[in-house]
């Protein structure tokens, strides 16, 4: 499969702790991208990577979150003492050069 | 004024109808305009994108209104299938942080 994978599918979790997810981007593409999405809205922008370099994050993203693309291949969203707010699907995509993002099928975050 | 702006809908249209949808957007120089469709718990997958002269694919025609900064999407002859989220895109100009609309939902009716 050469698609956009995203690792784990589902987390459940209590509040206050930390929660780590992983992207595998498709391999020649460049740019990778973090969106947050809630029930009956649109995906909410987090962060993009061009390559490693983190090049823009979201003024909404708090302190709690932080991403890393450290070979610019895979990439993880950490969230710290997650909250119940944070409950949400959190989408990965990647592009080749502003082409179209192409999705994983994201995590379903749930904090209890 | 919110950077993508859709009316959520939902859109009721039963089947064979004409449907439209409208997207407005708050970057005057924007260049790149996108259509996403989404179903039911499953990930944005890119539609069509909207170019200035305005697109057409099959059964949908996308088209581009920069004076009213809006783009449009309609669909001919809807099917069932076409029942879903449609999410307009508009990535700021100068950057490739794509902006989400909220989504218009649709459900095509037997």
């Amino acid at each position: 499969d050469t698609g956009v994978s995203q690792n784990p599918r589902h987390k459940i979790t209590k509040r206050g702790q930390n929660v780590t997810f992983r992207c595998d981007p498709i391999s020649e593409h460049n740019r990778l991208y973090w969106y947050r999405q809630t029930l009956g809205q649109g995906p909410e922008f987090l962060t993009y990577f061009q390559n490693e370099a983190q090049l823009e994050k979201s003024r909404l993203l708090s302190d709690r979150f932080s991403a890393e693309r450290p070979k610019g291949s895979f990439s993880t969203l950490e969230i710290q003492r997650t909250e119940q707010g944070d409950s949400a699907m959190y989408l990965c995509a990647s592009s080749l050069l502003g082409e179209k993002l192409f999705f994983g099928s994201g995590t379903q975050l749930s904090v209890l | 004024r919110k950077e993508v702006e859709q009316d959520p809908g939902p859109f009721n249209v039963p089947e064979g109808a004409t449907v439209a949808f409208n997207c407005t957007y708050s970057n005057s120089a924007s260049q790149s305009f996108f259509w996403y469709r989404q179903d039911c718990r499953k990930e944005p997958k890119l539609l069509m994108s909207v170019y200035s002269s305005g697109n057409e694919d099959g059964r949908f025609t996308a088209q581009l209104n920069r004076a009213s900064q809006y783009i449009s999407l309609l669909i001919r002859d809807s099917k069932l299938s076409d029942s879903a989220t449609y999410l307009c895109v508009v990535p700021p100009s100068g950057t490739y942080k794509y902006i989400f609309g909220t989504g218009t939902r649709l459900k095509v009716l037997a």
